[in-house]
């Protein structure tokens, strides 16, 4: 298994600033993922993280509003920019491991936007 | 569309009895996911099922997949309390690009 770590845990942040969460795993991977857990729902995939490339985003979600860096195979971050209440939700990463195609997540950062 | 459905949403049972999770999902795919998630907690992988017939067993939990009817079940033998979680089903479209698109999640009470 992989073991993830997310910056921060939680924030509560203004409306109309920005805020960007760190994703970091103790071993490379190939895939990181960004997902989106608004409060009392499910799960919605935001973008792949591609390690040297941009990264490849979902229905819904724009580079402008989410914009996701790789420097690394250990290591992502997702910024979530000029912020709304309705930007409010748990945001965590996830990473693929091919050996036993298992998808693990991080522990989420949980953001409020007042 | 892609899409994931569960049922029940909501399930409350006594302890010591048996009960099935339903996950249906739209269109092909051979690589179905199950996840428990406790309140204010991340995701905990319980199973991949990666092949019509699969099933797979972890203590009271028992997971199969039926790729031909598009459907997933997740069984609880002699529920226990401790067993109480939201659980989410996911299924990967996009044919191992593990891209999960997620059901809305079964919220399951134990009762003593």
């Amino acid at each position: 298994s992989a073991v993830i770590s997310q910056k921060p845990s939680r924030d509560i942040c203004q409306r109309g600033t920005s805020l960007t969460i760190q994703c970091q795993v103790d071993s490379q991977v190939t895939m990181m993922f960004w997902y989106r857990q608004q409060p009392g729902q499910s799960l919605t995939l935001i973008a792949t993280a591609n390690q040297g490339s941009e990264a490849t985003y979902e229905s819904g979600f724009v580079i402008d509003k989410f914009p996701i860096s790789r420097p690394n195979l250990t290591f992502s971050t997702l910024t979530v920019s000029n912020m709304s209440p309705e930007d409010s939700s748990i945001y965590l990463c996830s990473v693929e491991t091919l050996s036993s195609y298992e998808q693990y997540f991080g522990p989420g950062t949980r953001l409020t936007v007042t | 569309e892609l899409k994931v459905e569960q049922n029940p949403l909501f399930l409350s049972m006594q302890e010591g009895k048996n009960y099935t999770i339903y996950c249906n999902y739209s269109t092909t795919s051979d690589r179905l996911y199950w996840y428990r998630q406790d309140p204010g907690k991340s995701l905990e992988s319980l199973f991949v099922l990666l092949s019509n017939g699969a099933v797979k067993q972890e203590g009271r939990l028992m997971a199969s997949l039926d790729t031909k009817a598009r459907l997933s079940t997740l069984h609880i033998t002699a529920a226990v309390h401790d067993l109480s979680a939201t659980y989410f089903c996911a299924v990967d479209f996009a044919q191992g690009a593990q891209k999960l698109v997620f059901g809305q999640g079964t919220r399951l009470t134990i009762n003593p």
